[in-house]
């Protein structure tokens, strides 16, 4: 069974454009949920999808905007680009969320670089 | 809002020594993940505790969750370079997030 698939792998953008980043869950996950890595941390938690509704927001701006599909795969938009919004993007799905015995499994990351 | 507190940040150790990983959480855990991350790449699930006093093992690695559930640590037994990368716990918050330590980075020297 396929993983957690992240599209593109790499990215280089200029300052104040806009950016897609793509994500398909494992079969059968209706859960997406995105984080941002900077280098040295731990991810931080931006999104999270549950049957195409938002169901957690984390603390970034509104430049930050995402959506879930019918088919569970889901977008994260991020407009005006700084500098500082460099990074590993990371995915994950899980079959439900919250408290539940449902490990996040993660895809690869889409690393973006703005100049 | 949840806070969980990874140490140490870094680690060395020589091939064939043992070491633990420790991840303190500000309110009760429901939930304990530990992922490991090699550079760059995406998060590899490790264990997952739900029970306080709830331990886990896979391979040479054992993980624990203390009474209280606000503790867990991870063991390695006997590291190998392949155990090298770096480690994360993370935990469910009552808010539908997902909160991660800040992970601990682990190098074995052969």
């Amino acid at each position: 069974d396929a993983g957690v698939t992240q599209s593109p792998t790499h990215l280089i953008k200029t300052r104040g454009q806009q950016v897609t980043l793509r994500c398909s869950p494992i079969s059968g996950h209706k859960s997406v949920s995105w984080y941002q890595q900077v280098l040295g941390q731990g991810p931080q938690f931006i999104f999270q999808y549950y049957e195409k509704e938002e169901r957690g927001r984390g603390n970034f701006p509104d430049r930050f905007s995402a959506r879930q599909f019918p088919n569970y795969s889901s977008e994260l938009n991020v407009n005006a680009l700084l500098l500082g919004d460099s990074a590993l993007y990371l995915c994950a799905s899980r079959a439900a969320p919250g408290r539940v015995n449902s490990p996040l499994h993660f895809g690869n990351g889409t690393r973006l670089t703005v100049t | 809002s949840q806070e969980l507190e990874q140490s140490p940040q870094s680690l060395i150790v020589q091939e064939g020594k043992n070491l633990t990983i420790n991840c303190t959480s500000s309110k009760t855990l429901y939930g304990l993940y530990w992922y490991k991350q090699k550079y760059g790449e995406g998060l590899i699930f490790l264990m997952m505790l739900q029970k306080g006093g709830e331990e886990k093992s896979h391979e040479k690695i054992t993980a624990k969750l203390d009474e209280k559930k606000q503790q867990s640590s991870l063991h390695i037994t006997a590291s190998q370079p392949s155990h090298a990368g770096i480690y994360l716990c993370g935990a469910d918050d009552n808010f539908n997030k997902f909160y991660f330590g800040s992970g601990t980075k682990l190098n074995v020297k052969p």
